[in-house]
């Protein structure tokens, strides 16, 4: 199966600074997804990017795939300190429901 | 939204019983689920895809005889940890995806399992 791989493992920034998380996958993919986890809670979706798309926004985020790297990232604009948690990518082949997920950025965002 | 509820949220059990844990799909239905385990301070990794009516897809590594699972309904799948031991502390998650997507999936909220 795919293992992705996110850096940087941890990020500490001021608030109103931008955040970028960076992911890296080994096969080819159908879509690559986003998503948060707060401390010891369940997942939440933010962006899904078909292999197809180079670049979606949604908000305060925006996510670019380069599709002949392998690689995406993931960049929160003016970041506040409720958006401190893991970040981690997810990734999906052709007709499969399947995600393997990336190991994960850890993003702390001081006030 | 689309939501997955899990229960129990966490749960505490001797070394040697078994422990069950419950997805269910509250307002869509779900052919297939998957089962996640995350150890601390790391990513989800994949256990096995649940499929009603039919037998679980384990990932290799994972035993099957020790994490059973039963998809007995289009809402609900179950995930019983046989026997546990200490090692199998973790936080488990459930997702689903809603009929015909083969892109969105939801998560359950996880359920936090200690064994002592």
């Amino acid at each position: 199966s795919q293992q992705g791989e996110e850096d940087p493992q941890a990020l500490s920034i001021q608030e109103g600074e931008n955040a970028t998380m960076n992911c890296s996958y080994k096969t080819s993919i159908n879509n690559l997804q986003w998503y948060r986890q707060n401390s010891g809670r369940g997942l939440v979706h933010l962006i899904l990017i078909r292999s197809n798309e180079r670049e979606k926004h949604s908000g305060r985020l925006r996510v670019t795939l380069d599709t002949s790297k392998k690689s995406s990232s993931l960049l929160i604009t003016a970041s506040r300190a409720a958006d401190t948690a893991s970040y981690f990518c997810a990734s999906s082949g052709a007709g499969s429901y399947q995600l393997t997920f990336g190991k994960g950025t850890k993003l702390s965002v001081i006030p | 939204g689309a939501v997955v509820s899990q229960h129990p949220s966490w749960v505490i059990c001797k070394s040697g019983t078994s422990v069950k844990i419950e997805c269910r799909s509250l307002d869509f239905q779900a052919t297939t689920m998957f089962w996640y385990r995350q150890f601390p301070k790391q990513s989800l990794m994949l256990m096995a895809t649940s499929n009603e009516g039919s037998k679980a897809t384990y990932e290799q590594g994972v035993e099957k005889d020790k994490f059973l699972i039963n998809h007995a309904s289009l809402t609900l799948s179950t995930l019983t940890v046989t026997s546990a031991h200490p090692e199998d502390s973790s936080f488990y998650i459930c997702s689903a995806p809603p009929g015909g997507s083969q892109e969105t999936q939801y998560f359950g909220p996880g359920t936090r399992l200690l064994v002592l």
